[in-house]
């Protein structure tokens, strides 16, 4: 099955710096990559995702990056805020019908005001 | 508009025991899941299903049940808990399968003594 790797486990910048996440996947297969942030006592919510024909994607200061050869892809946020700090995870579809999505270990993005 | 509603919020069971955990939808979406979330491992879907009567296996399913028996909820069910089944559980549901936005809830935070 899919394996996703993330990295970093954690990540502590100054306000007003970017932040990079990085994942990898194992699957050629997959072509759906979410990534969700998930804030302390709440559920994840999605903000941003990219499909496998899309190398890039950007949404006001968050983009997604997609390198298929490489199957990596990543996450950057520029001009960081502390309400930025939470748990991000990524996630890749394996399009194999189950309709299960396999995530990450999570990455806790701390924001030092 | 409430979104996703997971109840109960907390549980304490003790091993054997069994409970349902609730799951409600307002935004009339056809895909629901259950996902369980543990610390290092991010989130793994036990079941889901793709509308109202219907049901199949996620990549985590042993110990645990689900009913849909309406479109707007979706039922966990564990019959005899385990130590190994102490988590948090997130219900999501989603329009047209994993490709399109998930919905999470606030999670149910289960401990099984």
């Amino acid at each position: 099955g899919e394996n996703v790797e993330q990295h970093p486990s954690t990540l502590s910048v100054q306000e007003g710096d970017s932040a990079v996440i990085k994942c990898t996947y194992s699957d050629s297969a997959s072509n759906y990559f979410p990534w969700y942030k998930q804030e302390l006592g709440k559920g994840p919510q999605l903000i941003i995702d990219i499909r496998s024909n899309v190398g890039e994607k950007k949404d006001q200061r968050i983009a997604v990056t997609l390198n298929k050869t490489a199957k990596h892809f990543s996450l950057h946020i520029t001009e960081t805020q502390p309400e930025d700090s939470a748990v991000y995870f990524c996630a890749a579809d394996p399009q194999t019908g189950a309709n299960n999505l396999f995530f990450g270990t999570g990455t806790r993005l701390t924001v030092i005001p | 508009n409430a979104g996703v509603t997971q109840t109960p919020k907390f549980r304490v069971l003790k091993t054997g025991q069994s409970m349902t955990l609730l799951c409600a939808q307002d935004m009339n979406h056809e895909y629901m899941y259950w996902y369980r979330q543990d610390p290092g491992m991010g989130l793994r879907l036990i079941h889901y299903s793709v509308g109202e009567g219907t049901t199949a296996k996620g990549e985590v399913p042993d110990g645990y049940n689900v009913s849909r028996l309406k479109k707007q909820n979706f039922l966990l069910g564990l019959e005899s808990a385990a130590p190994s089944q102490t988590s948090v559980y997130f219900c999501a549901s989603s329009l047209h399968g994993v490709v399109t936005e998930a919905f999470f809830g606030q999670g149910t935070r289960l401990t099984v003594v």
